[in-house]
């Protein structure tokens, strides 16, 4: 089975820094993503990591310890823009299926 | 790259009705796509797997028979809601596996901009 958790709301200020935590159980991987999701719309693709230790990407970060079961997302340089729902979710072995997370909603304030 | 359409973007049926939805990958041939329900505040919940020239596989709990899925070629799949019940009001989503193309990550999900269902 599959088993995602991470924090359900988190606040900030625009400029400031978030980590989102992800720590997950499954019975195969083949991944870590994580997505965006702003109210309404379908997920967009940020990043993915297969091997331990961090990617980056800009202003987006994202870390895995495949040992550990954990994965960060860290957002840099918040803006308003990015207040949003952030999915994280591991691949299954083999099949290409992804388990969701519940998803973190971050809020930015000004 | 990597762009993944869905039509229509929103619809409202009468129950008992049946409303299609169609997933397009623009360009990229898809070997593989998938079908996902989101309720309001909740997350993804993977329905089926579709896979071009082949039956699709659904996730345990979700009823063939009331969601066809047809993959007729590597760019295109439908999602037909059979008979549709207020209940089955949601956000529908596909999305799309390139398997190796070059210009894009493998096994990674591209996602289509979702279906609204509303069935009154």
């Amino acid at each position: 089975g599959q088993n995602i958790d991470q924090p359900t709301e988190m606040t900030a200020t625009e400029g400031a820094i978030v980590q989102i935590n992800c720590t997950y159980q499954t019975s195969g991987f083949n991944g870590l993503f994580w997505y965006q999701q702003h109210a309404g719309e379908a997920p967009t693709f940020l990043s993915y990591n297969v091997l331990d230790g961090l990617e980056e990407k800009g202003r987006f970060s994202s870390f895995l310890s495949r040992s550990k079961g954990y994965s960060y997302l860290l957002l840099k340089e918040l803006q308003m823009k990015d207040s949003a729902s952030y999915l994280c979710a591991v691949g299954r072995s083999n099949d290409y299926k992804l388990s969701f997370g519940a998803g973190t909603t971050v809020t930015v304030r000004a | 790259g990597a762009v993944v359409s869905q039509h229509p973007s929103w619809v409202i049926c009468k129950s008992g009705t049946s409303v299609k939805i169609e997933c397009r990958s623009l360009d990229f041939q898809a070997t593989t796509m998938f079908w996902y329900r989101q309720f309001p505040k909740q997350s993804l919940m993977l329905m089926a797997t579709s896979n071009e020239g082949s039956k699709a596989t659904y996730e345990q709990g979700v009823e063939k028979d009331k969601f066809l899925i047809n993959h007729a070629s590597l760019t295109l799949s439908t999602l037909t809601v059979t008979s549709a019940h207020p209940e089955d009001s949601s956000f529908y989503i596909c999305s799309a596996n390139s398997g190796s193309e070059g210009h894009i990550e493998t096994d990674t999900q591209y996602f289509g901009p979702g279906t609204r269902l509303t069935v009154l």
